[in-house]
């Protein structure tokens, strides 16, 4: 059961470009909604996230859309650069008790063409 | 990465073999989580601790335990290893001011 449904799979961009990135919920008990960016040989690294009583943020180039009754969220790079060419993972998450735990989307393989 | 440690980096392994990913933290965080990593299923939670000895289960955690007995060290056992079980580890911890912070990953292969 994919709770957390991201599309693309891979995105190839001209570097400029805007980089979008969409990502599908089912659980609306979800609070926080992270982005990750991974390069290779690394672990994910928190890259921007939300909470849902907010429907953008934005963090320099990068930005999160947030549509609540859609429950649907998206990441949005602008003036996209090489250097951004890495693989990009949606998560949400709920307080389960005192821990949290992180669902994560499948991932988007981003490629910036210089 | 936040004072995240994992070992090995890299591991083959034989079918069938016990095998140990450890995981080691600096700054004394409560909680502690393990994951692994699949091409085409992201990151899926195996196991996650949330003190000394107290641990539980995450969506993929068959085939695998852990331990904590010590606040900085979260083990993760496969008690006879599979094929299936060649992927990518990641453990992670989570802190309120920060969120998640994962370490940079144990590469499995089990032949």
């Amino acid at each position: 059961q994919q709770q957390v449904k991201q599309s693309p799979q891979s995105l190839i961009v001209q570097k400029g470009g805007i980089s979008i990135i969409n990502c599908a919920y089912e659980n609306t008990a979800f609070d926080y909604f992270p982005w990750y960016q991974q390069f290779p040989g690394k672990g994910p690294a928190l890259l921007i996230a939300i909470r849902p009583d907010v429907s953008e943020k934005k963090e320099g180039r990068f930005t999160i859309s947030f549509n609540k009754s859609a429950k649907q969220f998206s990441l949005h790079i602008m003036d996209s650069q090489p250097g951004d060419s890495a693989t990009y993972f949606c998560a949400a998450s709920e307080s389960t008790g005192s821990a949290r735990q992180l669902t994560f989307g499948s991932g988007t393989q981003l490629t910036v063409l210089p | 990465d936040a004072g995240i440690t994992q070992s090995p980096r890299h591991k083959v392994t034989e079918t069938g073999t016990p095998v140990t990913l450890r995981c080691h933290q600096t700054e004394n965080h409560r909680y502690m989580y393990w994951y692994r990593q699949d091409p085409g299923h992201g990151l899926r939670l195996i196991h996650y601790s949330y003190g000394v000895k107290d641990t539980d289960k995450g969506e993929v955690s068959d085939g695998y335990s852990v331990s904590r007995s010590k606040t900085e060290d979260f083990l993760l056992t496969l008690e006879s290893a599979t094929s299936s079980q060649t992927s990518v580890y990641f453990c992670a911890i989570w802190a309120v001011n920060y969120g998640y912070t994962f370490g940079s990953g144990t590469r499995l292969t089990v032949v």
